[in-house]
Protein backbone atom coordinates (compact mmCIF):
# COMPACT_ATOMS: atom_id res chain seq x y z
CA UNK A 1 0.00 0.00 0.00
CA UNK A 2 1.51 3.47 -1.23
CA UNK A 3 2.24 5.85 1.73
CA UNK A 4 1.50 9.44 1.73
CA UNK A 5 3.51 11.25 -0.98
CA UNK A 6 4.42 14.90 -0.91
CA UNK A 7 5.10 16.85 -3.67
CA UNK A 8 7.54 19.03 -4.80
CA UNK A 9 9.54 17.39 -2.22
CA UNK A 10 12.41 20.74 -2.36
CA UNK A 11 11.52 23.92 -3.57
CA UNK A 12 13.03 27.33 -3.60
CA UNK A 13 10.74 30.86 -4.13
CA UNK A 14 11.86 34.37 -3.06
CA UNK A 15 9.74 36.86 -1.00
CA UNK A 16 6.79 37.92 -1.84
CA UNK A 17 5.87 34.89 -4.34
CA UNK A 18 3.21 32.34 -3.43
CA UNK A 19 3.79 28.26 -3.51
CA UNK A 20 1.17 25.45 -3.63
CA UNK A 21 2.28 21.97 -2.16
CA UNK A 22 0.61 18.83 -2.37
CA UNK A 23 -0.17 15.42 -0.70
CA UNK A 24 -1.92 12.31 -1.83
CA UNK A 25 -3.27 10.10 1.39
CA UNK A 26 -3.02 6.56 1.50
CA UNK A 27 -5.41 5.13 -0.30
CA UNK A 28 -8.97 5.08 1.54
CA UNK A 29 -7.55 7.81 4.11
CA UNK A 30 -10.42 11.00 4.10
CA UNK A 31 -9.03 13.12 6.52
CA UNK A 32 -5.28 15.26 5.70
CA UNK A 33 -3.70 17.79 8.21
CA UNK A 34 -0.60 19.74 7.35
CA UNK A 35 2.07 20.69 9.91
CA UNK A 36 4.88 22.78 9.53
CA UNK A 37 8.15 22.16 10.83
CA UNK A 38 10.85 24.36 11.84
CA UNK A 39 13.93 24.15 13.92
CA UNK A 40 12.85 27.06 15.97
CA UNK A 41 9.28 26.10 17.10
CA UNK A 42 9.14 22.20 16.03
CA UNK A 43 6.38 20.98 14.57
CA UNK A 44 3.35 23.05 14.45
CA UNK A 45 -0.31 21.95 13.21
CA UNK A 46 -1.77 24.19 10.15
CA UNK A 47 -4.96 22.56 9.36
CA UNK A 48 -6.65 19.42 9.13
CA UNK A 49 -9.13 18.48 6.29
CA UNK A 50 -11.97 16.02 5.75
CA UNK A 51 -14.42 15.27 3.26
CA UNK A 52 -13.72 18.54 1.75
CA UNK A 53 -13.96 20.51 4.71
CA UNK A 54 -11.30 22.39 6.83
CA UNK A 55 -12.35 20.61 9.97
CA UNK A 56 -9.64 22.44 12.27
CA UNK A 57 -7.51 24.78 12.07
CA UNK A 58 -3.92 25.96 13.68
CA UNK A 59 -2.62 30.16 14.83
CA UNK A 60 -1.20 30.56 11.34
CA UNK A 61 -1.81 33.86 9.33
CA UNK A 62 -4.79 33.68 6.75
CA UNK A 63 -1.37 33.57 4.43
CA UNK A 64 -1.79 30.08 4.95
CA UNK A 65 -4.68 27.96 3.09
CA UNK A 66 -5.68 24.56 1.73
CA UNK A 67 -8.25 22.68 0.38
CA UNK A 68 -9.12 19.49 -0.23
CA UNK A 69 -10.37 17.31 -3.22
CA UNK A 70 -13.41 14.83 -3.90
CA UNK A 71 -10.35 12.11 -4.28
CA UNK A 72 -9.11 12.96 -0.96
CA UNK A 73 -5.95 14.61 -2.18
CA UNK A 74 -4.92 18.07 -0.47
CA UNK A 75 -2.96 21.13 -1.72
CA UNK A 76 -1.84 24.38 0.99
CA UNK A 77 -0.59 27.24 -0.48
CA UNK A 78 1.01 29.94 1.17
CA UNK A 79 0.62 33.58 -0.52
CA UNK A 80 2.48 36.50 0.03
CA UNK A 81 6.01 34.56 0.86
CA UNK A 82 8.33 35.75 4.31
CA UNK A 83 11.56 34.35 5.11
CA UNK A 84 10.13 33.23 8.20
CA UNK A 85 7.94 30.32 6.35
CA UNK A 86 11.37 28.46 5.10
CA UNK A 87 10.20 25.01 6.80
CA UNK A 88 9.55 21.78 6.21
CA UNK A 89 5.59 21.24 5.40
CA UNK A 90 4.71 17.82 6.17
CA UNK A 91 1.06 16.02 5.44
CA UNK A 92 -0.18 13.77 7.03
CA UNK A 93 -3.20 11.63 6.47
CA UNK A 94 -5.37 9.20 8.74
CA UNK A 95 -8.89 6.97 8.29
CA UNK A 96 -11.27 9.00 10.00
CA UNK A 97 -11.35 12.43 11.16
CA UNK A 98 -9.01 13.26 14.14
CA UNK A 99 -11.74 14.97 16.08
CA UNK A 100 -13.36 11.53 16.15
CA UNK A 101 -11.30 9.22 18.64
CA UNK A 102 -8.15 7.79 19.05
CA UNK A 103 -6.78 7.85 15.14
CA UNK A 104 -2.81 6.80 13.81
CA UNK A 105 -1.41 9.74 11.90
CA UNK A 106 0.81 8.59 8.99
CA UNK A 107 3.33 11.31 7.55
CA UNK A 108 4.37 12.13 4.68
CA UNK A 109 8.26 12.67 3.44
CA UNK A 110 7.45 16.49 3.47
CA UNK A 111 8.18 19.51 1.13
CA UNK A 112 11.26 21.49 2.26
CA UNK A 113 10.65 24.69 1.07
CA UNK A 114 13.66 27.33 1.27
CA UNK A 115 12.24 31.32 0.87
CA UNK A 116 15.34 33.74 -0.16
CA UNK B 1 -2.41 26.76 23.99
CA UNK B 2 -1.09 23.12 25.61
CA UNK B 3 2.38 22.92 25.29
CA UNK B 4 5.17 19.82 25.92
CA UNK B 5 8.01 19.85 27.61
CA UNK B 6 10.32 17.32 26.36
CA UNK B 7 13.77 15.97 27.64
CA UNK B 8 16.41 15.49 26.95
CA UNK B 9 17.13 18.13 24.18
CA UNK B 10 20.09 15.47 23.16
CA UNK B 11 21.88 12.31 24.21
CA UNK B 12 24.90 10.76 23.18
CA UNK B 13 25.62 7.07 24.53
CA UNK B 14 27.34 4.42 23.49
CA UNK B 15 26.06 1.40 21.35
CA UNK B 16 24.34 -0.67 23.57
CA UNK B 17 23.55 1.30 26.49
CA UNK B 18 19.58 2.38 27.64
CA UNK B 19 17.96 5.77 26.46
CA UNK B 20 15.26 7.31 28.26
CA UNK B 21 13.34 10.24 27.46
CA UNK B 22 9.97 11.79 28.15
CA UNK B 23 7.72 14.36 28.08
CA UNK B 24 5.52 16.48 30.70
CA UNK B 25 2.47 18.77 29.73
CA UNK B 26 0.39 21.06 32.08
CA UNK B 27 -2.56 19.59 31.15
CA UNK B 28 -4.18 16.31 30.26
CA UNK B 29 -3.85 14.35 27.13
CA UNK B 30 -6.21 11.98 25.72
CA UNK B 31 -4.05 10.07 23.83
CA UNK B 32 0.17 10.22 23.88
CA UNK B 33 2.07 9.22 20.67
CA UNK B 34 5.90 8.56 20.40
CA UNK B 35 7.67 9.27 16.96
CA UNK B 36 11.01 8.83 15.25
CA UNK B 37 12.36 10.68 12.40
CA UNK B 38 15.20 10.26 10.18
CA UNK B 39 16.70 13.24 8.26
CA UNK B 40 15.29 14.12 5.26
CA UNK B 41 11.81 11.86 6.22
CA UNK B 42 8.71 12.58 7.96
CA UNK B 43 7.79 11.24 11.55
CA UNK B 44 6.88 7.53 11.48
CA UNK B 45 5.01 6.48 14.56
CA UNK B 46 6.72 3.96 17.11
CA UNK B 47 3.94 3.73 20.09
CA UNK B 48 0.28 4.62 20.67
CA UNK B 49 -0.93 5.20 24.04
CA UNK B 50 -4.63 5.26 24.94
CA UNK B 51 -5.23 4.43 28.24
CA UNK B 52 -3.90 6.42 31.64
CA UNK B 53 -1.20 4.14 33.43
CA UNK B 54 -0.88 1.97 29.84
CA UNK B 55 2.37 0.15 29.39
CA UNK B 56 3.57 -0.71 25.90
CA UNK B 57 6.56 -2.32 23.97
CA UNK B 58 7.48 -2.42 20.23
CA UNK B 59 10.42 -4.29 19.91
CA UNK B 60 13.43 -2.75 22.01
CA UNK B 61 10.97 0.17 22.59
CA UNK B 62 8.87 0.42 25.68
CA UNK B 63 6.31 3.65 26.31
CA UNK B 64 4.33 4.16 29.43
CA UNK B 65 1.28 6.67 29.60
CA UNK B 66 1.39 8.69 33.02
CA UNK B 67 -1.21 8.08 35.34
CA UNK B 68 -1.80 11.62 35.99
CA UNK B 69 -2.43 11.78 31.64
CA UNK B 70 -0.15 14.63 31.90
CA UNK B 71 3.09 12.87 30.83
CA UNK B 72 4.75 9.62 29.08
CA UNK B 73 8.55 8.48 28.63
CA UNK B 74 10.13 6.60 26.11
CA UNK B 75 12.71 3.65 26.93
CA UNK B 76 14.73 2.40 24.17
CA UNK B 77 16.97 -0.72 25.47
CA UNK B 78 20.21 -2.19 24.19
CA UNK B 79 20.12 0.85 21.77
CA UNK B 80 22.28 0.47 18.30
CA UNK B 81 23.35 2.52 15.24
CA UNK B 82 20.03 2.88 13.57
CA UNK B 83 18.46 3.99 16.16
CA UNK B 84 20.09 7.33 15.42
CA UNK B 85 17.39 10.31 14.74
CA UNK B 86 15.12 12.63 16.23
CA UNK B 87 12.50 10.70 18.83
CA UNK B 88 9.13 13.12 19.63
CA UNK B 89 6.68 13.08 21.91
CA UNK B 90 3.08 14.00 20.66
CA UNK B 91 -0.06 14.13 22.80
CA UNK B 92 -3.89 14.51 21.71
CA UNK B 93 -7.22 15.32 22.70
CA UNK B 94 -9.82 14.56 20.46
CA UNK B 95 -13.73 15.55 20.10
CA UNK B 96 -16.02 18.72 18.99
CA UNK B 97 -13.51 20.17 16.31
CA UNK B 98 -10.03 18.97 18.03
CA UNK B 99 -7.81 16.24 17.59
CA UNK B 100 -5.06 17.70 15.93
CA UNK B 101 -1.19 16.38 17.21
CA UNK B 102 1.01 19.11 19.56
CA UNK B 103 4.62 17.79 19.53
CA UNK B 104 7.37 18.04 21.75
CA UNK B 105 10.70 19.64 20.52
CA UNK B 106 12.20 16.56 20.13
CA UNK B 107 14.90 14.16 21.74
CA UNK B 108 18.05 13.79 19.00
CA UNK B 109 19.91 10.83 19.50
CA UNK B 110 23.24 9.83 18.71
CA UNK B 111 24.57 6.55 18.95
CA UNK B 112 28.31 5.88 18.96
CA UNK B 113 29.51 2.53 17.50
Amino acid sequence: KAGVTQTPRYLIKTRGQQVTLSCSPISGHRSVSWYQQTPGQGLQFLFEYFSETQRNKGNFPGRFSGRQFSNSRSEMNVSTLELGDSALYLCASSLRDVASGANVLTFGAGSRLTVL
Amino acid sequence: GQQLNQSPQSMFIQEGEDVSMNCTSSSIFNTWLWYKQDPGEGPVLLIALYKAGELTSNGRLTAQFGITRKDSFLNISASIPSDVGIYFCAGQNYGGSQGNLIFGKGTKLSVKP
